[in-house]
């Protein structure tokens, strides 16, 4: 196993709630990604970590903010939840360096159930 | 047009067959390609990564890029009940960690 924990495993909460889901890392990779996954979407990028305090955006970032204070940690906010938001999250993470692109692997996810 | 297609399937094989599973894409600056394995209620799990064209063998597992035509595979040789699970299959651009997922065939093998 790539040393990935994502916390909580699960999470049931109300529209309009912030929400925050964590993932942690044992195995110091600079990159770190947060996914969701979707009936008939697919996996999909919210935003990535290439450092400490370095994100960007991916493809479905809309209503989710990141922070990356540790490079153990990665950690994904929704500000306001929204029951469109409902999903399976996924932490990915990456020992690729700018000479070098390596594989993602991924946590087990979080089960987020907005009502 | 996707950038990435992928039959959904279902697949249904009896144990010890052989199984091909595909994708198509569009964009021809993919150079880097995987395919993961995912079983119920887990994180998908990497099987095989590839750069650019040709084969690659892991034990019954092989899979082909064939970027003339923009067709990626994963064969699985003497398929068994374990392997029953959803592949994705996925690609990138040259520097960029941006993943591009199909979405996902399920296989059923059966004893």
């Amino acid at each position: 196993d790539a040393g990935i924990t994502q916390s909580p495993r699960h999470k049931v909460t109300e529209t309009g709630t912030p929400v925050t889901l964590r993932c942690h890392q044992t195995e110091n990779h600079r990159y770190m990604y947060w996914y969701r996954q979707d009936p008939g979407h697919g996996l999909r990028l919210i935003h990535y970590s290439y450092g400490v305090k370095d994100t960007d955006k991916g493809e479905v970032s809309d209503g989710y903010s990141v922070s990356r204070s540790k490079t153990e940690d990665f950690l994904l906010t929704l500000e306001s939840a929204t029951s469109s938001q409902t999903s399976v999250y996924f932490c990915a993470i990456s020992e690729s360096t700018p000479y070098n692109n390596q594989p993602q692997h991924f946590g087990d996810g979080t089960r987020l159930s907005i009502l | 047009q996707k950038e990435v297609e992928q039959d959904p399937g279902p697949l249904s094989v009896p144990e010890g067959a052989i199984v091909s599973l595909n994708c198509t894409y569009s964009n021809s600056a993919f150079q880097y390609f995987m395919w993961y394995r995912q079983y119920s209620r887990k994180g998908p799990e990497l099987l095989m990564y590839t750069y650019s064209s040709g084969n690659k063998e892991d034990g019954r597992f092989t899979a082909q890029v064939d970027k003339s035509s923009k067709y990626i595979s994963l064969f699985i040789r003497d398929s068994q009940p374990s392997d029953s699970a959803t592949y994705l299959c996925a690609m990138r651009k040259g520097g960029s960690e941006k993943l591009v997922f199909g979405k996902g065939t399920k296989l059923t093998v059966n004893p």
